[in-house]
């Protein structure tokens, strides 16, 4: 069974530029997730999709973020303008039943100069 | 804000030696989950235990859930250099979002 996929690796950008980064979840699972994870700290939620709605995007920030996941498969989430804190790795997960055992992507490392 | 929130920060032992780390959390939940990073990876699932559930095991690993204290707790018997890694509980509350705690760096040396 092939895992979660993502891309690039890894990205570096100076700020106020823009970036976007892909995952393509497992075969089957309906429920995709963005992580964004600041060195030294736990993962935090940016965005919860079921199929291709939006379940829970409440600590995604709006006015730079945004996500999309057409056709309830991949999806690609979009920083625009970053700022450096915005410096993280970001992780995708994919669920097949939601809140249960979330499998990981292996992230991409986004440093903003 | 972080619903769970591990202990110690940092561990180091020997090999062969145990782990023991620790998960408190705040409001009541549905179910609590274990995951493993290590450096530069993704998160691995390692274990998930039901809010009626006190035990549960898998390989090397024992958690423990006291809903009452509201806290849970991950051993790692006969610890490898290879169980070298963070260690993240996450709760599953009312609603479908895990939360993440901050994590258990624990360093076994061979």
């Amino acid at each position: 069974e092939a895992g979660v996929a993502q891309s690039p690796r890894y990205k570096i950008i100076e700020k106020r530029q823009s970036v976007a980064f892909w995952c393509n979840p497992i075969s089957g699972h309906a429920t995709l997730y963005w992580y964004q994870q600041i060195l030294g700290q736990g993962p935090k939620l940016l965005i919860q999709f079921q199929n291709n709605g939006v379940v829970d995007d409440s600590q995604l920030p709006k006015d730079r973020f945004s996500a999309e996941r057409l056709k309830g498969v991949d999806s690609t989430l979009k920083i625009q303008p970053a700022k450096l804190e915005d410096s993280a790795v970001y992780l995708c997960a994919s669920s097949l039943v939601t809140g249960y055992e979330q499998y990981f992507g292996p992230g991409t490392r986004l440093t903003v100069t | 804000s972080q619903q769970g929130e591990e202990d110690p920060q940092a561990l180091s032992i020997q090999e062969g030696e145990n782990a023991t780390m620790n998960c408190s959390y705040k409001t009541s939940i549905n179910n609590l989950q274990w995951y493993r990073q290590n450096s530069g990876r993704g998160l691995v699932h390692l274990i998930l235990i039901r809010s009626n559930e006190r035990e549960k095991h898998s390989g090397r690993l024992r958690v423990t859930l006291d809903t009452s204290k509201k806290s849970s707790s991950l051993l790692i018997t006969a610890s490898r250099a290879a169980d070298t890694a963070s260690y993240f509980c996450a709760t599953k509350a009312a609603g479908n979002k895990l939360t993440f705690g901050g994590g258990t760096r624990v360093l076994v040396k061979p």
